[in-house]
């Protein structure tokens, strides 16, 4: 059973920084690409980013690209989001994703709130 | 960039029919994916591909895509069945995850 679990998440200043972990489980991490998807109140989900299964290739949206990275480790079944030079606009709950067969996320984590705030 | 464009809202009684509208240029010739999601919960993927299920979804949940518009279609509705619905397509060009607006169901 998949099973994936987000951390990291809190309140920041703005210009602040924060890493975000998804730690996964119940399937072979290391053959599947990753997904970060955030979900706020006034614009619904956002698609983020998304890492390969063997982490060669990247790709962000344009309103994180610059600031966000992302990363993982196949040894530990996790992947990372840094983020950086943060906006009260990033407000929101993070999701990583499990990326399907095709271009879809067939597998959310519960999500972590990050809330950028002075 | 690719727009998608959902009803905010739509609300159904009971055991009737719910209909969910998902607007975009040509949308007919992308695979559309739809996802329910509950306040508090992670997001479930009801619909992949325009019309299949993933094992465990009811066979309440249906999809079609044609010219502009691609549909869920849920069926028999049950209380459980409130949530947010999105819709979701990959777009070619920037090689992006493009989400709609989302619609609430409310029963």
């Amino acid at each position: 059973q998949v099973h994936l679990v987000e951390s990291g998440g809190g309140v920041v200043q703005p210009g602040g920084s924060l890493r975000l972990s998804c730690a996964a489980s119940g399937f072979t991490f290391k053959a599947y690409g990753m997904h970060w998807v955030r979900l706020t109140p006034g614009r619904g989900l956002q698609w983020l980013s998304v890492i390969s299964f063997d982490g060669n290739y990247k790709d962000y949206a344009d309103s994180v690209k610059g600031r966000f990275t992302v990363s993982r480790d196949n040894t530990n079944d996790t992947v990372f989001l840094q983020m950086t030079s943060l906006r009260a606009e990033d407000t929101a709950v993070y999701f990583c994703g499990k990326r399907g067969d095709g271009y879809y996320v067939d597998h959310w984590g519960q999500g972590t709130q990050v809330t950028v705030s002075s | 960039s690719y727009v998608l464009t959902q009803p905010p809202s739509v609300s159904v009684a009971p055991g009737q029919t719910a209909t969910i509208l998902c607007g975009g240029d040509n949308i007919g010739r992308k695979s559309v994916h739809w996802y329910q999601h509950k306040p508090g919960q992670a997001p479930v993927l009801v619909i992949y591909d325009n019309r299949d299920r993933p094992s465990g979804i009811p066979e309440r949940f249906s999809g079609s895509n044609s010219g502009n518009t691609a549909t869920l279609t849920i069926s028999r509705v049950e209380a459980g069945d409130e949530a947010d619905y999105y819709c979701q397509v990959w777009e070619n060009l920037s090689r992006h995850v493009i989400f709609g607006g989302g619609t609430k169901v409310a029963v």
